[in-house]
């Protein structure tokens, strides 16, 4: 069955340190990946997408999020994180040809400390 | 950056009673989604809606649940009879072009139904 798993439900990090979300998919074929992130009362806003190429894609607010087949993973990475970056932030994958139907992981909740 | 609204931001109803969940997608766009959240839980796709048809939807969107393109506008989701298991935050989408690849999906900040 195609799912979506986030490991990391909640993780805290200091402003200025790097970071790293994980996830990791289950997809019968090259999916369509996705990050989405969503601040307190906001909707989902797109970060990045991964379609085909480059397997190094990069999005916006300075983030990067790399596809790697062999572990079935598109984890998400910045540098350096900002204290508006605390949000909780959506793995998902769709199908080549789906008309919307996107399949979410649970999420992780980023903290930022000062 | 143009937005999705919807309406109300949260809706409490009685079980058994219809509601109408009211989204406005952004104006030139051609496609339309819903998705939902149930508390703890993943979002998940509801449907998609393209040229007042449904194109795709999922086993959640059952004989309980229709929408609809009621004027230039809006794009509304009503749920006929609503159970307790139908409380979750609703958030609608829109794009404007097909498919996945080609165009992102902008979505609302969601709607809070609670059944009770």
């Amino acid at each position: 069955a195609q799912s979506v798993t986030q490991p990391d439900i909640h993780i805290t990090v200091s402003e200025g340190a790097s970071l790293e979300l994980r996830c990791n998919y289950s997809y019968g074929a090259t999916p369509y990946l996705f990050w989405y992130v969503q601040s307190p009362g906001q909707g989902l806003q797109l970060l990045l997408k991964y379609f085909s190429g480059d397997t190094l894609v990069q999005g916006i607010k300075g983030f990067e999020a790399e596809f790697k087949r062999s572990q079935s993973s598109f984890n998400l990475r910045k540098p350096s994180v900002h204290w508006s970056d605390a949000a909780e932030y959506f793995c998902a994958v769709g199908a080549r040809g789906s008309q919307g139907n996107l399949i979410f992981g649970k999420g992780t909740k980023l903290s930022v400390k000062p | 950056e143009p937005e999705v609204t919807q309406t109300p931001s949260h809706q409490v109803t009685q079980m058994g009673q219809e509601v109408i969940l009211r989204c406005v997608p952004i104006s030139n766009h051609l496609y339309f989604y819903w998705y939902r959240q149930i508390l703890g839980q993943k979002v998940e796709f509801l449907v998609s809606f393209y040229n007042n048809e449904i194109s795709e939807k999922s086993e959640i969107f059952d004989d309980q649940f229709s929408v609809e393109r009621p004027d230039g506008s809006n794009f509304t989701l009503k749920i006929r009879s609503t159970k307790l298991e139908d409380s979750a935050m609703y958030f609608c989408a829109s794009s404007g072009d097909r498919g996945l690849s080609n165009e992102k999906l902008f979505f609302g900040s969601g709607t809070q139904l609670s059944v009770l």
